[in-house]
């Protein structure tokens, strides 16, 4: 199966500034079939990207991916008080899918 | 409203069993494939299992295979996970969720879960 890691494991910035997250895939990502999710403490995760790069529904624009293949990024341009969550990704471009192990971004 | 309404979990002996049910509404639920994903505490995500939509096929992850069984009753929107031969490290929460897009595994629906604890 495809193991993706996470990088850092804790990001810690403080409102207004820039956020980026790391996703690496142990083998290359089918068709760039990557997602990722932000999750809040006690909340069920929340679809941000879909394919790599497609923001989700209702998703804001400061919200964006990137990336093919292993690597893969999601940035936040400027983060709002509410972005500070932990960030998964998964693949879902060969079976099983798989998720990262998560990237908590902390105000700082 | 569109949504996912897990319940059933709670405290479970290692060894014994429990019942999950996924309860839907606000979309065409007879139409959609459902998956269960499971969060240890302190851990990330983990895909456990999913269903069809019809019901005909179903998968497991290799760490649940023998002891899971997932069903569905479309008559009454609702997913079940019947978990048997529980073990520790089978101590999460549950959440069901709907996928975005047929024929691709992620999702834009998740339920609030249901905690399972697995301890004697």
């Amino acid at each position: 199966e495809i193991v993706l890691t996470q990088s850092p494991g804790t990001l810690s910035l403080s409102p207004g500034e820039r956020a980026t997250l790391s996703c690496r895939a142990s083998q290359s990502v089918s068709s760039n079939y990557l997602a990722w999710y932000q999750q809040k403490p006690g909340q069920a995760p929340r679809l941000l990207i879909s394919g790599a790069s497609s923001r989700a529904t209702g998703i804001p624009d400061r919200f964006s991916g990137s990336g093919s293949g292993t690597d893969f990024t999601l940035t936040i341009s400027r983060l709002e008080p509410e972005d500070f969550a932990v960030y998964y990704c998964q693949q879902y471009g060969s079976p099983p899918q798989t998720f990262g192990q998560g990237t908590k971004v902390e105000i700082k | 409203e569109v949504q996912l309404v897990e319940s059933g979990g709670g405290l479970a002996q290692p060894g014994g069993s429990l019942r999950l049910s996924c309860a839907a509404s606000g979309f065409t639920f007879s139409s959609n494939a459902i998956n269960w994903v499971r969060q240890a505490p302190g851990k990330g995500l983990e895909w456990v299992s999913r269903i069809s939509s019809g019901g005909g096929s179903t998968y497991y992850a290799d760490s649940v295979k023998g002891r899971f069984t997932i069903s569905r009753d479309n008559s009454k929107n609702t997913v079940y996970l019947q978990m048997n031969n529980l073990r520790a490290e089978d101590t999460a929460v549950y959440y069901c969720a709907k996928r975005a897009v047929a024929g691709l595994w992620y999702y834009d629906l998740w339920g609030r879960g249901t905690l399972v604890t697995v301890s004697s």
